[in-house]
């Protein structure tokens, strides 16, 4: 069974620096993995997704995240946050076998941004 | 090409009632899956629907259910409800490919009183 950990519920950075949101994900065959974000009232949106190719994947605002099979995490990174970063961030894996696979959601990181 | 929509995107309820929500995918997208996320308990997975067949289900009590029109369209359902349903319902709609990224729409909240 696939499963997502996600480290700490809510983090705080300063505007202007490092942001890095831990994911470790847990996986029979080596997964499919996703970083969704989401603004208050609003839906999911990807930020980025790892398919087997590149194992640093970037995405969109800036973000990036590396793919570590040694240490089964992908960590979600930016330089440096913006106030506009402010949001929920949600890692994802689903298995890259054939056939239908489920998507996996962690619970879950708030991260506020202190001006 | 247009994003998923959900209808209502509010919706107040009283306690035993019933509630029916709707969701439109994206064109094209044949995969549509529901989620339930109430701050204590994240994103849970309700159910997926593939041309109009359920493949997929969560833990959730059999007063939840779905369906899914030729058109790919979805709706969801719950009975009798209880305060606890209380939450943001999302739905999410993709096309079925390997590394298949989910689209999803802002969202019904209920609030059941």
């Amino acid at each position: 069974a696939q499963s997502v950990t996600q480290l700490g519920s809510h983090v705080s950075v300063s505007e202007g620096a490092l942001v890095l949101l831990r994911c470790n994900y847990s996986s029979s065959v080596p997964p499919y993995l996703f970083w969704y974000v989401q603004y208050p009232n609003q839906g999911l949106q990807l930020l980025l997704k790892y398919t087997s190719a590149a194992t640093l994947v970037k995405g969109i605002n800036g973000f990036e995240a590396e793919f570590k099979k040694s240490e089964t995490s992908f960590h979600l990174t930016k330089p440096s946050a913006h106030m506009s970063d402010a949001a929920e961030y949600f890692c994802a894996v689903s298995p890259s076998g054939g056939g239908y696979q489920k998507v996996t959601f962690g619970i879950g990181t708030k991260l506020q941004v202190i001006p | 090409k247009a994003g998923v929509t959900q209808t209502p995107r509010y919706l107040i309820k009283t306690r035993g009632q019933q509630v029916t929500l709707s969701c439109s995918p994206i064109s094209g997208h044949r995969s549509v899956s529901w989620y339930q996320q109430t701050p204590g308990q994240g994103l849970q997975f309700l159910f997926e629907y593939f041309s109009e067949t359920q493949r997929n289900k969560g833990n959730f009590p059999g007063r939840f259910s779905g369906r899914q029109f030729s058109n790919s369209r979805s709706e969801m359902n719950v009975s009798t409800l209880e305060l606890g349903d209380s939450a943001l319902y999302l739905c999410a709609s993709s096309l079925e490919d390997r590394g298949r990224e989910q689209y999803f729409g802002p969202g019904t909240r209920l609030t059941v009183t």
